[in-house]
C-alpha cells in the first residue's frame, strides 16, 4: 500500500531533550512537509522540503530542524529551544513543487508529543 | 484579515439536513482550492478539490467565488459519519505550500 507512515504515534519527552519524529512516505513524491496542531488550532507550517537536500522554513521554524537526505524520508527534531513542544505533528507530501503543479497534500497518521 | 476564514461552529444538525460552511480567503491570486475532512484525534483527509465551475461528489458540491473570493462546500442528506471538522485550504502562491483555515465543526445527530 503506497502511503505517509510517521512514527511513533505518541511521544514524551522530558524538558531539555531533544526528539526525532519519523515521517516515510513511498509515494515518489517531491514535496515533504512538516505542520504543527495545537488543541482547537489550524495547522501551522513548521518546515517544507520540494526536493531532496533542500529545504525551506515555515512560518514557525524555531526550535525545529529537519533534514531531507532521501526522497522517501524527513525527519523532524524538536530541540530543547522549543519552548512548547506539547502538541500533534504532522507530516505531508505532495507530488510536485515547481508552480502549476498539482498539489493536494496527503498526511500521515500523525505524532502526539507530550513534554512532562 | 486572516488569510483563510472559516466559522468554527460547531454546526449541529439532524440526520438527513442539508449543511454549507462557508470560507474566505485574503489572497486574490490564489491559485487552488481544497475542501479536507479531519476526524477527531485523526490527520486530515483530502474531501475534494474546488475547482472554478464548481464540482460535485455524491452528496458534496464545492463552489468557488474568485470575484468575492469566497468558497463553499454544500452537503446534502447528513450522516452521522459526516460528523467532523471540515477544513478549507487554499494555495496562495501556486508553488507547494498551503494555507488551513481553523476549520469548522460539524456534529449530525440522530
Amino acid at each position: 500500500d503506497g502511503g505517509i507512515t510517521q512514527s511513533p504515534k505518541y511521544l514524551f519527552r522530558k524538558e531539555g531533550q531533544n526528539v526525532t519524529l519519523s515521517c516515510e512516505q513511498n509515494l515518489n513524491h517531491d514535496a515533504m512537509y512538516w505542520y504543527r496542531q495545537d488543541p482547537g488550532q489550524g495547522l501551522r507550517l513548521i518546515y517544507y522540503s520540494q526536493i531532496v537536500n533542500d529545504f525551506q522554513k515555515g512560518d514557525i521554524a524555531e526550535g525545529y530542524s529537519v533534514s531531507r537526505e532521501k526522497k522517501e524520508s524527513f525527519p523532524l527534531t524538536v530541540t530543547s529551544a522549543q519552548k512548547n513542544p506539547t502538541a500533534f505533528y504532522l507530516c505531508a507530501s505532495s507530488a510536485g513543487g515547481s508552480r502549476g503543479s498539482y498539489n493536494e497534500q496527503f498526511f500521515g497518521p500523525g505524532t502526539r508529543l507530550t513534554v512532562l | 484579515r486572516k488569510e483563510v476564514e472559516q466559522d468554527p461552529g460547531p454546526f449541529n444538525v439532524p440526520e438527513g439536513a442539508t449543511v454549507a460552511f462557508n470560507c474566505t480567503y485574503s489572497n486574490s491570486a490564489s491559485q487552488s482550492f481544497f475542501w479536507y475532512r479531519q476526524d477527531c484525534r485523526k490527520e486530515p483527509k483530502l474531501l475534494m478539490s474546488v475547482y472554478s465551475s464548481g464540482n460535485e461528489d455524491g452528496r458534496f458540491t464545492a463552489q468557488l467565488n474568485r470575484a468575492s473570493q469566497y468558497i463553499s462546500l454544500l452537503i446534502r442528506d447528513s450522516k452521522l459519519s459526516d460528523s467532523a471538522t471540515y477544513l478549507c485550504v487554499v494555495n496562495p502562491t501556486g508553488y507547494s505550500t498551503l494555507t488551513f483555515g481553523k476549520g469548522t465543526m460539524l456534529l449530525v445527530s440522530p
